[in-house]
């Protein structure tokens, strides 16, 4: 069955520390894969898209590698900071139709000062 | 301001009370999705549509219905509401027919007594 997997525990990082974020998926062949975050209470807000033939994509502090051989997609927050403290959903776009988008259900990420 | 706006934001009602939740944006979107997101589920796809008029199941459309009949607005009814329906429900838009970043509304909390 199809399946994606992240960390279901909370991450915990001291300030300063790059975050990495693992988005592992089996009987998926997504065309692309973004990343969101959400906040308690909020809406996810999207941080990033990455597609089937790119390895690797950055904007600012945010870095996403997709590995469609592994079947996985690495999310890194370099220089971390409180702030980034939320929960982060990777999503799996185009498998089964390009317009289906499928979530995972995300990974606590908790930024220690 | 660019928006997707859902209501209601909360919503206690009775099995069986027929309601709708309304969501709008105001970007000119083609494509528009209604999520429901449940604790260790993660975000799970009810129904989308590619343009006016188009619409198509997602993952768990049983017990929902939507329309488009204008490119705006994009409502979730509930004939007939049951319990396992209780969930946070939300509505997403995104300016292109799949591969590109989703806009999410903040939510509406809907509890089905």
């Amino acid at each position: 069955s199809q399946k994606i997997e992240q960390n279901s525990e909370a991450l915990n990082i001291q300030e300063g520390k790059t975050a990495t974020l693992t988005c592992n998926y089996t009987n998926y062949s997504p065309a692309y894969l973004q990343w969101y975050r959400q906040d308690p209470g909020r809406g996810p807000v999207f941080l990033l898209l990455i597609r089937e033939n790119e390895k690797e994509k950055r904007k600012e502090r945010l870095k996403v590698t997709f590995d469609t051989t592994l079947k996985q997609s690495l999310f890194h927050i370099t220089a971390s900071q409180p702030a980034d403290s939320a929960t982060y959903l990777c999503a799996l776009g185009g498998s089964g139709g390009y317009q289906k988008v499928t979530f995972g259900t995300g990974t606590k990420l908790q930024v220690i000062p | 301001e660019a928006q997707v706006t859902q209501n209601p934001r909360y919503l206690i009602t009775v099995t069986g009370k027929k309601l709708t939740v309304t969501c709008s944006q105001n970007m000119n979107h083609e494509y528009m999705s209604w999520y429901r997101q449940d604790p260790g589920l993660g975000l799970r796809q009810i129904y989308y549509s590619m343009n006016v008029e188009v619409t198509d199941k997602g993952d768990v459309p049983e017990g929902y219905k939507v329309s488009r009949k204008e490119k705006r607005n994009f409502p979730l009814i509930l004939e007939s509401p049951s319990p396992n329906q209780t969930s946070l429900y939300f509505c997403a838009s995104s300016p292109t027919q799949g591969a590109g970043e989703l806009f999410f509304g903040e939510g509406s909390r809907l509890t089905v007594l």
